[in-house]
């Protein structure tokens, strides 16, 4: 199995909710990703977990807050979130931080209102 | 700073003809080089990577590259272009800190 799954794939949230991103693998990589991508632009890395620790938080927002309960899942737990951060969220994962190939899941397509 | 560069941020080839898709790095050590291709509304799909070894490598859906050190590049060709090629295609480069830096990507369309 070399699947990252994420869900929902699509999410419309009002500024005052809270709402989770979930993402999920099975190939016993110990390294996983969150990217957030705009239209038209490149994936920008938001945060790593490695050994289901936080690595690297690239100076992201506290509306966003990253959760890893187990090896295999990832989540991205959401609140207050402004219209400027819709997005399409993406998630990865790697055998290892080292390791050089990043696995992509499909993606959130995320719409604040 | 370590940048990704990918020139025209919009391809059109003609279907049957050759895409060529230019990406240059900045390091002074050889990176891990990668490009990625994402269709509409869908993840980042590998289409092949460079690591060490032979500098022509080949990808899925006959892509391949040439990491040419002396020029810094990584550019991505396939001999003919079908329609199905089109989409955004990602050059990326991982360096020393394990961080994925990423060009602006390249909308390639297919005409028929």
């Amino acid at each position: 199995d070399t699947e990252v799954t994420q869900t929902p794939k699509h999410l419309v949230m009002g500024m005052t909710n809270k709402k989770s991103l979930k993402c999920e693998q099975h190939m016993g990589h110990r390294a996983m990703y969150w990217y957030k991508q705009k239209a038209k632009k490149p994936p920008e890395l938001m945060f790593v977990y490695s050994y289901e620790k936080l690595s690297i938080n690239e100076s992201v927002p506290s509306r966003f807050s990253p959760e890893c309960p187990n090896s295999s899942l990832l989540n991205l737990h959401l609140h207050a979130l402004q219209p400027e951060d819709s997005a399409l969220y993406l998630c990865a994962s790697s055998r290892y931080e080292e390791d050089y190939e990043q696995y992509f899941g499909p993606g959130t397509r995320l719409t604040v209102t | 700073a370590q940048s990704v560069t990918q020139l025209g941020s919009h391809v059109s080839v003609s279907e049957g003809a050759l895409v060529l898709l230019r990406c240059n790095y900045s390091s002074s050590v050889p990176p891990y080089l990668f490009w990625y291709v994402q269709y509409p509304n869908q993840g980042l799909q590998l289409l092949l990577k460079y690591t060490t070894g032979a500098t022509l490598v080949k990808g899925i859906n006959g892509f391949e590259a040439e990491f040419k050190k002396s020029e810094t590049s990584f550019h991505l060709t396939k001999p003919s272009a079908h329609m199905s090629d089109a989409a955004e295609y990602f050059c990326a480069v991982l360096y020393g800190n394990n961080r994925l830096a990423f060009g602006k990507g390249n909308q390639v369309v297919v005409i028929p």
